[in-house]
């Protein structure tokens, strides 16, 4: 079965800090997606990638940006973190026709 | 854009009995699939089961069910013999079936969460 991994189940930040969330997929899939969890929210799609290189925004990218530089990575950065960023980030993977397949959240809290 | 929304933030059903979770989306596409995801506590998104917009007949899954009214623009959820597994979060959500740069995106409902009594 495919695997996504963040690398990190928990991350505590100071407010103001750079903070890179990390998404590693073992399979060869085109679209990435960074979604944010929140009570009462759901989730809702901050960016995404179709490929290397190529990125879009969703529907709240606001002091979020991300990379792909290789197809099996998809890294999300906080510029400058704030309090109001403090979430639980899922990443997602989905090849062309398939079912998409989630990482197990990064519970980010900033301080 | 498409919303999705879940006007049942919980839900609670006896062990052994039957529960239904509500979902309406609005969306002007006609073709488009809709899906039910399971979050328990480790975190874990788990399809629970898919239904695609073309197909008249409501998805089954074992114990999981779903009440298609495309006109109604309403997607249930119906789990059948509840198991204390079953609790979790569940998320219902809608995805386009138009190709493009931004094939796969999902649409989220808020969430219920389902607690299961022993």
């Amino acid at each position: 079965d495919v695997k996504v991994t963040q690398s990190s189940r928990y991350l505590v930040k100071r407010t103001g800090e750079k903070v890179f969330l990390e998404c590693v997929q073992d399979m060869d899939h085109e679209n990435m997606f960074w979604y944010r969890q929140d009570p009462g929210l759901g989730l809702r799609l901050i960016y995404f990638s179709y490929d290397v290189k190529m990125k879009e925004k969703g529907d709240i990218p606001e002091g979020y940006s991300v990379s792909r530089e290789k197809k099996e990575r998809f890294s999300l950065i906080l510029e400058s973190a704030s309090t109001n960023q403090t979430s639980m980030y899922l990443c997602a993977t989905l090849l062309m026709g398939k079912k998409a397949f989630f990482g197990q959240g990064t519970r980010l809290t900033v301080v | 854009a498409q919303t999705v929304t879940q006007s049942q933030p919980e839900m609670s059903v006896q062990e052994a009995e039957t529960v239904t979770l509500s979902c309406t989306y609005d969306t002007s596409e006609s073709d488009y699939y809709l899906f039910w995801y399971k979050q328990p506590p480790s975190r874990q998104m788990i399809l629970v089961i898919r239904q695609e917009a073309y197909k008249q007949q409501n998805a089954t899954e074992n114990r999981f069910s779903v009440n298609f009214q495309k006109a109604a623009k309403s997607f249930s959820l119906k789990i059948s013999d509840s198991q204390l597994g079953d609790a979790a979060m569940y998320f219902c959500a809608y995805r386009s079936a138009r190709s493009g740069t931004s094939y796969g995106k999902l649409t989220f409902g808020q969430g219920t969460i389902l607690t299961v009594h022993p």
